[in-house]
């Protein structure tokens, strides 16, 4: 158990369909990050929030968007879903914004 | 930019044999290396990391991986393999650029481990 917690575990949905993937980093960590797990583009890193403030962009799509909280929790948007996005999204955090990063279980999520 | 090879999509070992996972990286300046593994509907889980220093660098579960630079590699080894080893191998590089720290990984190398 690496201490980050993602909800839901798994996420059915339909084409079109809007849903925010939720992540509570270790303890004491600051930052978080988004990455997109799926068979044809393998792991691709999206986003990552130090301390409440955007610090590194990936190839995140522009229906796609993030926050984090100043509880440090993080939430991931994914808006006019396509058949695409189905795929695994990790949520990982580290100390500070260059240390090694932790990862979650990760959200399952299926467009039908 | 940054990126990661693993040219072996999937390798079989018996067990109890030994193991080396090849991984090579491309970066601009001194790399921060990464090792994870994922087990069938997991997450990732980090074995090992090299940052600087000693570049024989060991990790959890009796792994270990060396870095050589001039080689821009940085492939993992275990002596002797146990059949829960089975699971899929991910290389990272990542490194501070512009304010942040994206991890870049490699497309991974399935391990199977025949009984």
């Amino acid at each position: 158990d690496s201490g980050v917690t993602q909800t839901p575990k798994h996420l059915i949905t339909a084409t079109g369909q809007r849903v925010t993937l939720r992540c509570s980093p270790r303890s004491g960590d600051l930052s978080v990050y988004w990455y997109q797990q799926s068979l044809d583009q393998g792991l691709q890193f999206l986003i990552q929030y130090y301390n409440g403030e955007e610090r590194a962009k990936g190839n995140i799509l522009e229906r796609f968007s993030a926050q984090q909280f100043p509880d440090l929790h993080s939430e991931l948007n994914l808006s006019s879903l396509e058949l695409g996005d189905s795929a695994l999204y990790f949520c990982a955090s580290s100390m500070g914004g260059s240390d090694e990063q932790f990862f979650g279980p990760g959200t399952r999520l299926t467009v039908l | 930019a940054q990126s990661v090879t693993q040219p072996d999509i999937h390798i079989t070992v018996s067990e109890g044999a030994s193991l080396e996972l090849r991984c090579n990286y491309s970066y601009g300046a001194t790399p921060y290396l990464f090792w994870y593994v994922q087990s069938p509907g997991q997450g990732l889980q980090l074995l090992l990391k090299y940052f600087s220093g000693d570049t024989l660098v060991q990790g959890i579960k009796g792994f270990e991986a060396e870095f050589k630079r001039s080689q821009s590699s940085f492939n993992l080894r275990k002596p002797s393999v146990h059949w829960s080893d089975a699971a899929e191998y991910f290389c990272a590089v990542g490194g501070f650029t512009g304010g942040g720290n994206k991890l870049t990984f490699g497309t991974g190398t399935q391990l199977k481990v025949e009984l």
